[in-house]
């Protein structure tokens, strides 16, 4: 079974700042997908990024980057520029079951944003 | 708007009841999944149908089921209804597989009493 894991349950930071949420997997895939979402206080989830693992270039989407390494399985992502509308739980998911696909979701990081 | 629709919003029901949960996904996406989100097992997957069969089970439990209907809309029932059901559900909704992205209704929180 695929896990998922997110080790820090709360981070927060300074407007403008840049912070990094952390996410490490387990998968005997070789090649799969991984995504961010992001759960603001509406409670709808949307995706923040994803990225292919046959892909080494790591994925960039305007504020939001992630640090994808392979081998060690771990998928953080990097938010520059902190702004109050960042502040939100953010899931870390990976897809499995070719052909099903649902989405494993680590236990989310709530993200606070300092004024 | 991500384009998924979920019925109703909120929905405060009595143990031992049972309610239905309907789901709207995108024009066009075969695929629904339903979703759990409790506080104390954060999100599981529970159901995934594709253009009207069912794909996958998670852990879903054997008072609830759910089906997909024609026009794709899906509906989660949930039966005999337990204080520890209360959770908020996720609809969700794909075009297709691999890197393409999940589109989450807005939930329904459904309170158990």
């Amino acid at each position: 079974a695929q896990t998922v894991t997110q080790s820090q349950p709360e981070m927060s930071v300074q407007e403008a700042e840049t912070v990094t949420l952390s996410c490490t997997y387990d998968t005997s895939e070789s090649d799969y997908y991984l995504f961010w979402y992001k759960q603001p206080p509406s409670r709808q989830m949307i995706l923040v990024i994803r990225q292919e693992a046959y892909k080494q270039q790591n994925a960039t989407e305007n504020r939001f980057s992630v640090n994808f390494q392979k081998a060690a399985k771990s998928f953080s992502l990097k938010i520059s520029d902190s702004q109050l509308g960042d502040a939100a739980m953010y899931f870390c998911a990976l897809p499995e079951d070719f052909g099903n696909e649902k989405l494993t979701f680590g236990t989310g990081t709530r993200l606070t944003i300092i004024p | 708007d991500s384009g998924v629709t979920q019925t109703p919003k909120h929905l405060i029901t009595a143990t031992g009841q049972r309610v239905t949960l309907r789901c709207s996904p995108r024009s066009g996406d075969l695929s629904v999944y339903w979703y759990q989100q409790s506080l104390d097992q954060g999100l599981q997957f529970l159901i995934h149908y594709y253009n009207g069969e069912e794909r996958a089970k998670g852990n879903i439990l054997e008072r609830f089921s759910a089906q997909q209907f024609p026009d794709l809309h899906s509906e989660l029932n949930l039966s005999s209804l337990e204080l520890g059901d209360s959770a908020l559900y996720f609809c969700a909704s794909r075009k297709g597989g691999g890197a393409a992205e999940a589109f989450f209704g807005q939930g329904t929180r459904l309170t158990v009493v």
